[in-house]
């Protein structure tokens, strides 16, 4: 069973405007940690923003936010006042485990944002 | 400020012969390493990590194996590459802290004729 859902492959988006990017996960675990990251055309993982279970605020970093809906299972990604730069594949990832302090992070299928001028 | 370097960025290789990947951390002691394996249009999936120097955990059995023989240095190795080996390998660092990000190096993309 796919532990980490993005149902949306692709994503287009008018410059300027706000984009929620879906993210929903599947853990019987108390404590967990969800990640989101950023993989432009040249390959690098970037790191946008964290949010562990027992948060109780949503997380947030400058323009990125999380809308973090524990009941239902859902971690989806809100990007504000898009960009140009903001094209990119974007990851959603939860920390599965922990052996001897290292993640074990699995990751969605990815969505692919495409931000138009 | 701590840095990852993986090398090389670009490989071409034949089926059969062998893998040497490496990656190394800079600024930091002690850090988990990590190496996964991105298919084309896919999520990444982890292949190995290392809390420390020559632990190594395997997460997915396959032609692949990993050293760390170094604090700082993993190295991704197989003996004799198949087909299903092409893909984009990435490497990646975290601190001991549950919370904390891993931070990826830029990734190798290997393909194998």
């Amino acid at each position: 069973a796919q532990k980490i859902t993005q149902t949306q492959p692709g994503m287009f988006v008018q410059e300027k405007e706000a984009v929620t990017l879906d993210c929903t996960y599947d853990t019987s675990d108390q404590s967990y940690g969800l990640f989101w990251y950023k993989q432009p055309s040249s390959g690098e993982m970037i790191f946008l923003i964290y949010q562990g279970s027992y948060d109780e605020q949503n997380a947030t970093e400058g323009r990125y936010s999380l809308n973090f809906q524990k009941a239902r299972k859902s971690a989806n990604l809100v990007i504000s006042a898009s960009q140009l730069g903001d094209s990119a594949m974007y990851f959603c990832a939860m920390r599965e485990g922990l052996d001897q302090g290292a993640q074990k992070l699995v990751f969605g299928q990815g969505t692919r944002l495409t931000i138009n001028p | 400020s701590q840095t990852i370097h993986q090398w090389p960025a670009t490989l071409v290789q034949p089926v059969g012969s062998p893998l040497s990947l490496e990656c190394t951390v800079e600024g930091t002691s002690n850090p988990n390493l990590y190496w996964y394996r991105q298919a084309a249009g896919r999520g990444l999936q982890l292949l190995f990590y290392s809390v420390g120097i020559g632990q190594i955990s395997s997460e997915v059995p396959q032609n692949l194996s990993a050293s760390r023989p170094q604090d700082r240095q993993f190295i991704l190795s197989s003996k004799k590459l198949l087909l299903s080996d092409s893909g984009f390998y990435l490497c990646a660092w975290s601190v001991r802290q549950f919370n904390q990000p891993q931070h990826f190096g830029d990734g190798t993309r290997l393909s194998i004729l």
